[in-house]
């Protein structure tokens, strides 16, 4: 079936500097993607989510770009925080496939001081 | 608010034994959902309940079903367990569903099965 990938399973980041995830999908008719932070033995937090009719959007020192020509997702983190160190994951939504968000592998963030 | 809560948050089964995940949520969401977490793989989806009275398949469903017992609970049984359904278990739920078209999911904060 179809999958969403993800780059580079580790990222590690200086504080301060920004970070970049990235996210590859494979279905052309995802029409909602979303962002989840997952911190060690915690459930999935939500952080930012975007439609295809849309190609950025920006949340608190989040922001998240959407390139349909070569399905690619990003999640950009300003200012990167120790507090940032978790791990991330994109998701998406079929188009009339009801509610059922398939969920990429995922990419362990460091912060290191 | 308590968002969504999941029991037990730790459980070890011996092979063949059987349990129930419990899950509820208190935003009067329509939808929910369970899902698992292995090393490397993400989240699948392995039941879900669009509405109060209907269940569907997921990803993964082979060995588990599912009760929507009211539009707060959303319970995941196991019947006869194996160890290959060692993992970590999420719940989730989402105001989706009839009239409604959020498709952020909430999760709890799992549980955590071994099956030996």
């Amino acid at each position: 079936g179809e999958s969403v990938g993800l780059h580079l399973p580790t990222l590690s980041v200086q504080e301060g500097d920004n970070s970049i995830i990235n996210c590859a999908y494979s279905n052309s008719a995802s029409d909602y993607f979303i962002w989840y932070k997952q911190e060690s033995g915690k459930g999935p937090q939500f952080i930012i989510d975007i439609r295809s009719n849309m190609d950025k959007r920006q949340g608190q020192r989040v922001t998240v770009l959407l390139n349909k020509t070569v399905k690619h997702l990003s999640l950009q983190i300003a200012a990167t925080q120790p507090g940032d160190s978790a791990v991330y994951f994109c998701a998406e939504n079929i188009q009339g496939g009801g509610n059922k968000l398939t969920f990429g592998t995922g990419t362990q963030l460091k912060v290191e001081l | 608010n308590a968002g969504v809560t999941q029991t037990p948050k730790f459980q070890v089964l011996k092979t063949g034994q059987s349990m129930t995940l419990q899950c509820a949520q208190d935003m009067n969401h329509n939808s929910m959902y369970w899902y698992r977490q292995d090393p490397g793989m993400g989240l699948r989806l392995i039941y879900y309940s669009a509405s109060e009275g209907t269940t569907d398949k997921g990803e993964v469903p082979n060995g588990y079903n599912v009760s929507r017992l009211n539009k707060r609970e959303f319970s995941l049984r196991l019947e006869s367990a194996a160890p290959s359904q060692t993992s970590v278990y999420f719940c989730a739920s989402s105001d989706w569903g009839q009239a409604a078209t959020n498709e952020k999911l909430f999760f709890g904060s799992g549980t955590q099965l071994s099956v030996l």
